[in-house]
């Protein structure tokens, strides 16, 4: 059964860089049939999908956040990463590390979601 | 930008029938997820590609899609069912996710 967790700062100061890794265990994240994404949840509000990184290094991003996303997957560690600059007082949320399943566009959805991790911007 | 509406909150007695609706554009036209949310907790999928039930999820859980709308369908609901449930389509490369239902079984 795979598993996802998130680790990271929890606190981080406004104009600074997020940075946040996911680790799989149970699973490998090589495999070509899945990308590897995250997705957040401002307290109290709904989802909001930041990206996705597949097996051949291509990503897509959330084009409101594109300029200040860049992800990353290093297979050799099992994990995969995120980082987003230029935070700010929005950007405090949930973070959760995704698999996105569904073979090809536009049948993806998101099979395999990390626990979550609260990451809070302030000074 | 491509927008998902559901209502905020739906109720429902136990035993009864759930519907939660999730509206968009040409809606019909995409494939649809469903994800419930219970406090404190991950989001889990309960519906793919609009009608397919992941292994481990009840059959109470169905799903369908037509036109402009979505419906997320619940058959003899349980008070373990009671959570927000969110919808999610891709348009433009983009995943789409709608604001979320709070469904309530009293």
């Amino acid at each position: 059964q795979l598993q996802l967790q998130e680790s990271g700062p929890g606190l981080v100061k406004p104009s600074e860089t997020l940075s946040l890794t996911c680790t799989a265990s149970g699973g490998s994240i090589s495999s070509s049939s899945y990308s590897w994404g995250w997705i957040r949840q401002p307290p109290g509000k709904g989802l909001e999908w930041i990206g996705d990184d597949n097996y051949s290094g291509s990503t897509y991003y959330n084009p409101s956040l594109k300029s200040r996303v860049t992800m990353s997957v290093d297979r050799s560690k099992n994990q995969f990463s995120l980082k987003l600059s230029s935070v700010t007082a929005a950007d405090t949320a949930v973070y959760y590390c995704a698999r996105r399943a569904g073979g090809s566009y536009p049948e993806y959805y998101f099979d395999y979601w990390g626990q979550g991790t609260l990451v809070t911007v302030s000074s | 930008s491509y927008e998902l509406t559901q209502p905020p909150s739906v109720s429902v007695s136990p035993g009864q029938t759930a519907s939660i609706t999730c509206s968009g554009d040409k809606l019909g036209d995409k494939y649809v997820s469903w994800y419930q949310q219970k406090p404190g907790q991950s989001p889990v999928v309960v519906i793919y590609q609009d009608n397919k039930r992941p292994s481990g999820i009840p059959e109470r859980f169905s799903g369908s899609n037509s036109g402009n709308t979505a419906t997320l369908t619940i058959s003899g609901t349980q008070s373990m069912d009671e959570a927000d449930y969110c919808c999610q389509a891709w348009d433009s490369s983009t995943a789409i996710f709608g604001g979320g239902t709070k469904l309530t079984v009293l």
